[in-house]
């Protein structure tokens, strides 16, 4: 099993250009969730998903918009790339929200110029 | 989800017992404690949890007080490996997992 993949790993975008981030898993696990850990700080929730075709908001979701069409797949996009959002960006996936455990893929390390 | 508090780093020599506490005085009862890690800059890694019973599996010791407003983590045996951040999270209901800084542990030769 693969786990959670993310792609791409890297990314250089300039101000104002968009990009979407792919985050799949093949645990046929229901909760699905995009994190971005800024430098020295713990991760910050942006969007999370419990199920096919549902979406919420988390803790900073200004700037992103999310879709999970597929169960399996979870796309995070950057509509209008700003500096601020240089980031490493995580996704995460688990069978339940509540208490069971995560699996988290491996980043994408971004940076707006 | 209650607020956790984590000391900013600790060291720990290698084949010793690395000790982490966290405190969550705030946690309610159907709240679980869960630590992940994050070795380097890699994702985090889910380690173990518990509600109020100490848990034990391959990797680590879950330790929780009786009245749930403190709890450790043991590794047993630290190694090199196992330098990395350790976070300590309480969790109920929410669809969230608040990281906070955790703990910067560092394994010494």
């Amino acid at each position: 099993n693969a786990g959670v993949t993310q792609t791409p790993k890297f990314r250089v975008l300039k101000t104002g250009q968009s990009m979407t981030l792919l985050c799949a898993q093949d645990m046929n696990h229901e909760y699905m969730y995009w994190y971005r850990q800024d430098p020295g700080m713990g991760l910050r929730l942006i969007h999370y998903s419990v199920g096919e075709g549902t979406t919420a908001k988390g803790e900073v979701p200004d700037g992103y918009n999310v879709s999970r069409l597929k169960k399996q797949n979870f796309l995070l996009g950057l509509e209008s790339a700003a500096p601020s959002q240089t980031s490493v960006y995580f996704c995460a996936s688990s069978l339940e929200g509540g208490i069971t455990e995560a699996f988290f893929g491996q980043g994408t390390r971004l940076t707006v110029v | 989800d209650a607020k956790t508090t984590q000391p900013p780093s600790m060291d720990c020599a290698e084949g010793r017992a690395a000790n982490l506490p966290c405190n969550h005085s705030t946690i309610s009862g159907n709240e679980y404690v869960y630590w992940y890690r994050q070795i380097h800059s890699q994702g985090p890694q889910y380690i173990i949890h518990g509600l109020k019973n100490n848990e034990t599996n391959e990797m680590a010791s879950l330790i929780i007080t009786e009245d749930r407003k403190s709890s450790t983590l043991i590794l047993p045996h630290a190694t090199l490996r196992d330098t990395a951040v350790y976070y300590c999270i309480v969790r109920g209901g929410a669809n969230n997992l608040f990281f906070g800084t955790g703990t910067r542990l560092t394994v010494i030769p």
